[in-house]
């Protein structure tokens, strides 16, 4: 596709739950970031792949978060034993060859743990 | 933890006024970018200043850089009702990772 892609837009799920998100970034970028961002807040640094390893996962909050990037191309953030303090919004960005270029990000998806 | 911190955090302006937004961190940096959110959700580049560089046009936007003063800002001339967003900046300073703001946010009246 033209653009960064994630799925699904939307998802609810009960607490306790396992959630998975995904993200299709643009063909070509060896980098990806997730970013997660809450409402009246600017995003807020999770994870960073370079190809298929993660360069850089210090902003994880904690080991309940996961994420992997098995061939370099499709990542997902994996979520287990979500809590209510994790809705938000998760964003997906690639780029070309890292920060020192261009982010595209993804339209997010909006997790709601009720 | 927060690296820029934008303001003013709102800011309302007439169509065809000058919008200035600014943003300040706190260490050094290898570049800043700028990014626009409509609705809440994604986010789309502007424009990308390095540590380097002092100023920088695209189209309607002009951004500069003062490493010195660890402040950029981003000028949007004159503005129409489509820019109204909210705008972030965002800085590079470990070559992992963008840091990002918690955003100005412009509304700009027909």
């Amino acid at each position: 596709g033209a653009g960064v892609s994630q799925t699904p837009s939307n998802k609810v799920t009960e607490k306790g739950k396992y959630v998975e998100l995904r993200c299709d970034p643009i063909s070509g970028h060896t980098a990806l970031y997730w970013y997660r961002q809450s409402l009246g807040q600017g995003p807020e640094f999770l994870i960073y792949f370079q190809g298929t390893g993660a360069a850089d996962d210090s902003g994880l909050p904690n080991d309940r978060f996961f994420a992997v990037r098995p061939e370099g191309s499709v990542s997902t953030l994996k979520i287990q034993r979500t809590e209510r303090g994790d809705s938000a919004v998760y964003l997906c960005a690639s780029s070309r060859y890292g920060t020192a270029t261009e982010a595209f990000f993804g339209q997010g998806t909006r997790l709601t743990v009720v | 933890s927060q690296q820029g911190e934008e303001d003013p955090q709102a800011l309302s302006i007439q169509e065809g006024e000058n919008a200035t937004m600014n943003c300040s961190y706190k260490t050094s940096i290898n570049n800043l970018q700028w990014y626009r959110q409509n609705s809440g959700r994604g986010l789309v580049h502007l424009i990308l200043i390095r540590s380097n560089e002092r100023e920088k046009h695209s189209g309607r936007l002009r951004v500069t850089l003062d490493t010195s003063k660890k402040s950029s800002s981003l000028l949007i001339t004159a503005s129409r009702a489509a820019d109204t967003a909210s705008y972030f900046c965002a800085t590079d300073t470990s070559g992992s990772r963008l840091t990002f703001g918690e955003g100005t946010q412009l509304t700009v009246n027909p």
